[in-house]
């Protein structure tokens, strides 16, 4: 399968705990996005990068969350210190620049207890 | 900051039937974007709107994208259950970063 994909699919943590999330996006595609979703929501954007440079970070994002694509390819978003208000769809997406569709992966849902 | 709406919430449908959803944006946009995301799925591409006033159809969908660049439209005609889902809007910016809409949630009724 040479789509985006995500791992894990699932995740349940407790409140407090960090988790880490992967994105391994299409090998050609040099832009990664990060979403947040949650019901009866559209996709909420986090951050983006262009190969490894992290482009933008939503303002909405606290510090808790940080993500990173050490070498332009796979990319982790890490969220530390849970909370409950946490529990969403993260959803990761790659394209090629600017104005470009965007291939979206299966996303990981985290619940926080 | 840039905003997109989408209306309505919710479209329940009779198999046959056609009916349109409505985006709206707070501010101009370099294009557009439409998304299907199926019940337990992930959004998927549908099409990209980037001239003002431009109409582009697939099938029995026929999207459009106002003179303006601040709104955009979807119809679909003869609805059938395949189109049962939650269709979104995005807004790009000029960074190249998608705003997206909540979503018009699609029941079809045979």
């Amino acid at each position: 399968d040479t789509g985006v994909s995500q791992d894990p699919r699932h995740k349940i943590t407790k409140r407090g705990q960090n988790v880490t999330f992967r994105c391994d996006p299409i090998s050609e595609h040099n832009r990664l996005y990060w979403y947040r979703q949650t019901l009866g929501q559209g996709p909420e954007f986090l951050t983006y990068f262009q190969n490894e440079a992290q482009l933008e970070k939503s303002r909405l994002l606290s510090d808790r969350f940080s993500a990173e694509r050490p070498k332009g390819s796979f990319s982790t978003l890490e969220i530390q210190r849970t909370e409950q208000g946490d529990s969403a769809m993260y959803l990761c997406a790659s394209s090629f620049p600017l104005g470009n569709e965007q291939f979206f992966g299966p996303g990981t849902r985290l619940t926080v207890l | 900051g840039q905003q997109v709406m989408q209306i309505p919430q919710y479209q329940h449908v009779q198999e046959g039937e056609d009916f349109t959803t409505y985006c709206n944006s707070s501010t101009t946009l370099s294009n557009i974007q439409w998304y299907k995301q199926r019940p337990g799925g992930h959004p998927v591409f549908l099409i990209q709107l980037v001239k003002s006033g431009e109409v582009k159809k697939q099938k029995r969908l026929t999207f459009q994208f106002g003179e303006a660049k601040k709104n955009s439209s979807l119809h679909i005609t003869a609805t059938q259950t395949t189109d049962v889902g939650t269709y979104f809007c995005a807004g790009e910016d000029s960074w190249g970063k998608l705003q997206f809409g909540a979503g018009t949630q699609v029941v079809v009724t045979p």
